[in-house]
C-alpha cells in the first residue's frame, strides 16, 4: 500500500457499539482523509485532516469522530449514533507534487 | 470543482487497447485530468494524470482533447487484471494546503478473454 496501512481488513459491530478503525502511514505526509464506499457507488469524504490536531468535516461527517495526535496515525471512531455504518472504509494520504492520493487497502465494516 | 461523465460500464477482449472517454466540459486551465482505478475491494489507485500535453506511462496513455472538455484513458493490451472501475477526475493540482477529490462512480471495464 505504498506506506499507508488500514486495519483490520474486516471488522464485524454489533448495533450500538462503538469501533475504531485505523490508519497508519510512514511516509510523512501532511493531508490524510477517511471515505466511505457503498456498494456501486463511488467514495464520500468523511473527514480530513490537513495537520497535527487539526481536522475538517467532510460531505458525511455525522456518526463519525477522528483525532490526529499524531501526524503517522488518523483513527476513524464509528459511533453508535452512525444509523448504516456498514460499508467499506478507505483512508489515504495526499502525495507530494502532483500526484493526488495513496489509499490503504481499506476496512470492511460489517454491522451484525 | 468540474463535473465529469463517465460511461457506467465497458467491455474489452483481452489482448485489445481499451479507451475509456471522459467528458469535463467545465474544467478550467488550471484543473488537471486524473484517473484512478479501483479492483474489486481494494483501495483506488492513481493511475495518469495531465493537464493539457498527451502523457504516457508504465500503465496507461492520457489524451486530452485540444479545448480540454474531454480525455480518453487509453491501456493499449488489456488483460483480465485490468478489470476495474475506473475514476476519472478533475481537480486543481499542489499548492499550498490540502484538497480533496471527488469520486464519481466511474466506468466498469470488463475484460473479456
Amino acid at each position: 500500500d505504498g506506506g499507508i496501512t488500514q486495519s483490520p481488513k474486516y471488522l464485524f459491530r454489533k448495533e450500538g457499539q462503538n469501533v475504531t478503525l485505523s490508519c497508519e502511514q510512514n511516509l510523512n505526509h501532511d493531508a490524510m482523509y477517511w471515505y466511505r464506499q457503498d456498494p456501486g457507488q463511488g467514495l464520500r469524504l468523511i473527514y480530513y485532516s490537513q495537520i497535527v490536531n487539526d481536522f475538517q468535516k467532510g460531505d458525511i461527517a455525522e456518526g463519525y469522530s477522528v483525532s490526529r495526535e499524531k501526524k503517522e496515525s488518523f483513527p476513524l471512531t464509528v459511533t453508535s449514533a452512525q444509523k448504516n455504518p456498514t460499508a467499506f472504509y478507505l483512508c489515504a494520504i495526499r502525495g507530494r507534487g502532483n500526484y493526488g492520493y495513496t489509499f490503504g487497502s481499506g476496512t470492511r465494516l460489517t454491522v451484525v | 470543482d468540474a463535473k465529469t461523465t463517465q460511461p457506467p460500464s465497458m467491455d474489452c477482449a483481452e489482448g485489445r487497447a481499451a479507451n475509456l472517454p471522459c467528458n469535463h466540459s467545465t474544467i478550467s486551465g488550471n484543473e488537471y485530468v486524473y484517473w484512478y482505478r479501483q479492483i474489486h475491494s481494494q483501495g483506488p489507485q492513481y493511475i495518469i494524470h495531465g493537464l493539457k500535453n498527451n502523457e504516457t506511462n508504465e500503465m496507461a496513455s492520457l489524451i486530452i482533447t485540444e479545448d480540454r472538455k474531454s480525455s480518453t484513458l487509453i491501456l493499449p493490451h488489456a488483460t483480465l487484471r485490468d478489470t476495474a472501475v475506473y475514476y476519472c477526475i478533475v481537480r486543481v493540482a499542489g499548492g499550498a494546503g490540502s484538497y480533496q477529490l471527488t469520486f464519481g462512480k466511474g466506468t466498469k471495464l470488463s475484460v473479456i478473454p
